[in-house]
C-alpha cells in the first residue's frame, strides 16, 4: 500500500521548476506532503484533503486527483533550501497505518 | 509550545544489550507513531498508540521490538537483544486525533548504532 512517487531523484539549477508525482493503488482520502533534509526529521509541508484541492505554500503547490489516486507536487523557481528528499504520505479511510511514499530526491545546484 | 521530543539522539549500544527509545508528544496530542528509516530509505511505520493503548503494531517485528504509552509520561520503543540490523533512524510523530487529516509532527529522531 505504499504510494510510489516519480521521479526517484532529480537535479536542478536555482531558478527552475520541478513535479513531483505520488500514485497509490488505494483510495486516496488525504494526502500529506513532507520534506526532509538530510539527517534531520521530516517538515510537514501541506496537507490536501479533497479531490481536485489545490494548495500553496510560496512557491511550493501541489494538486489531489482523487480520482486518479494520484497527488502532484509543483517547486517553481527552485532554492538552494528546497534541497532534500520529498516524501507524500496517506492514511487510509478508517485504517491506522499511515504510508510514506517511496521518497524523491530532490538536489538544487547554484 | 514545544515540539515533539525525543531522546536520546543517539544511541550506541553492542549487539545483545537492548535499547530503549523515548517520545514526548507535543502537548495536546494523545496519538503517537514510530517510524524507522533505514539509511537511504523511506520512513517506516513501525506502531501507532493511543494514551495506554497499542491501536496498531502491524509494522512492528514480533519479536524483541514492543512499544507502549503509559498514562503519564512518554511513548517508549524498547528493542530487546540488538541485532546489526536495528540501526537505523527512529523517528516518533504525534498528532491530535485519529483522523486521516491531521498533521503528524515529527520528533528529532534516535540514531540507533549497534556495534
Amino acid at each position: 500500500q505504499q504510494p510510489v512517487q516519480s521521479p526517484q531523484a532529480v537535479i536542478l539549477r536555482e531558478g527552475e521548476d520541478a513535479v513531483i508525482n505520488c500514485s497509490s493503488s488505494k483510495a486516496l482520502y488525504s494526502v500529506h506532503w513532507y520534506r526532509q533534509k538530510h539527517g534531520e526529521a521530516p517538515v510537514f509541508l501541506m496537507i490536501l484533503l479533497k479531490g481536485g484541492e489545490q494548495k500553496g505554500h510560496e512557491k511550493i503547490s501541489a494538486s489531489f486527483n482523487e480520482k486518479k489516486q494520484q497527488s502532484s507536487l509543483y517547486l517553481t523557481a527552485s532554492q538552494l533550501s528546497y534541497s532534500g528528499t520529498y516524501f507524500c504520505g496517506t492514511k487510509p479511510r478508517g485504517g491506522n497505518q499511515f504510508y510514506f511514499g517511496t521518497g524523491t530526491s530532490l538536489t538544487v545546484i547554484p | 509550545n514545544a515540539g515533539v521530543m525525543q531522546n536520546p539522539r543517539h544511541l550506541v549500544r553492542r549487539r545483545g544489550q537492548e535499547a530503549r527509545l523515548r517520545c514526548s508528544p507535543m502537548k495536546g496530542h494523545s496519538h503517537v507513531y514510530w517510524y524507522r528509516q533505514l539509511p537511504e530509505e523511506g520512513l517506516k511505520f513501525m506502531v501507532y498508540l493511543q494514551k495506554e493503548n497499542i491501536i496498531d503494531e502491524s509494522g512492528m517485528p514480533k519479536e524483541r521490538f514492543s512499544a507502549e504509552f503509559p498514562k503519564e509520561g512518554p511513548s517508549i520503543l524498547r528493542i530487546q537483544q540488538v541485532v546489526r540490523g536495528d540501526s537505523a533512524a527512529y523517528f516518533c510523530a504525534s498528532s491530535p486525533t485519529s483522523s486521516a487529516t491531521d498533521t503528524q509532527y515529527f520528533g528529532p529522531g534516535t540514531r540507533l548504532t549497534v556495534l
